[in-house]
């Protein structure tokens, strides 16, 4: 099961903002091991969108952001494009298990 | 430019052995800090992390299927196999190959998986 906890689904208008929580614990995010993001296109591998926290990969547009505090992080995209539509993961290392955990994923739509 | 790329069975019968290689290019596994996990995510749910091996040839397992899992490196050869026994219809999933520069850090550079369907 997955270890970080994310809502199912969000949605926005274009033009709109939107924010995915991840929510993890105290062998996680909140002992202060970085969280990551990831975009999953229909029928595509994953692709980094923000490493360690809130930092953009190359050609990754500055619309998406990240932040983290305590045992949780976010993820914002605003200016949301129709092209954004996606699976979005949080990810970060798990202490007690020694791996990699996954958030549960979140599907945004553009209505 | 860093490519991976996952081979192996598309179809398994239940109690089988799975078997899968990654084979990958524009890096070497010999390069300190250098790491490749396999991540599975099945049809419509969240993705799940399964095993990594580091350039020093550190293993580490998915804690509720680790007797199940074993990971090796052929350096020389750009390679990192699976192997998954006693193969379950549960275990239908897309397994990706995928690169990070730590054990702890971002993956940066995903395969682009392949389909595992477990069916008698």
């Amino acid at each position: 099961q997955s270890v970080l906890t994310q809502p199912p689904s969000v949605s926005g208008a274009p033009g709109q903002r939107v924010t995915i929580s991840c929510t993890g614990s105290s062998s996680n995010i909140g002992a202060g091991y970085d969280v990551h993001w990831y975009q999953q296109l229909p029928g595509t591998a994953p692709k980094l969108l923000i490493y360690v926290n809130n930092n953009r990969p190359s050609g990754v547009p500055d619309r998406f952001s990240g932040s983290k505090s305590g045992t949780s992080a976010s993820l914002a995209i605003t200016g949301l494009q129709a092209e954004d539509e996606a699976d979005y993961y949080c990810q970060s290392y798990d202490s007690s298990l020694s791996g990699y955990v996954f958030g549960t994923g979140t599907k945004v739509t553009v209505l | 430019q860093v490519t991976l790329r996952e081979s192996g069975p598309a179809l398994v019968k239940p109690t089988q052995t799975l078997t899968l290689t990654c084979t990958f290019s524009g890096f070497s596994l010999s390069t300190s800090g250098m790491c490749v996990s396999w991540i599975r995510q099945p049809p419509g749910k969240a993705l799940e992390w399964l095993a990594l091996i580091d350039w020093d040839d550190d293993k580490y397992y998915r804690t509720s299927l680790k007797t199940r899992l074993t990971i090796s490196k052929d350096t020389s050869n750009n390679q990192v196999v699976l192997t998954m026994t006693n193969m379950n219809p549960v275990d239908t999933a897309t397994y990706y190959c995928a690169r990070s520069r730590g054990v702890i850090v971002e993956v940066d550079y995903w395969g682009q998986g392949t389909l595992v369907t477990v069916s008698s």
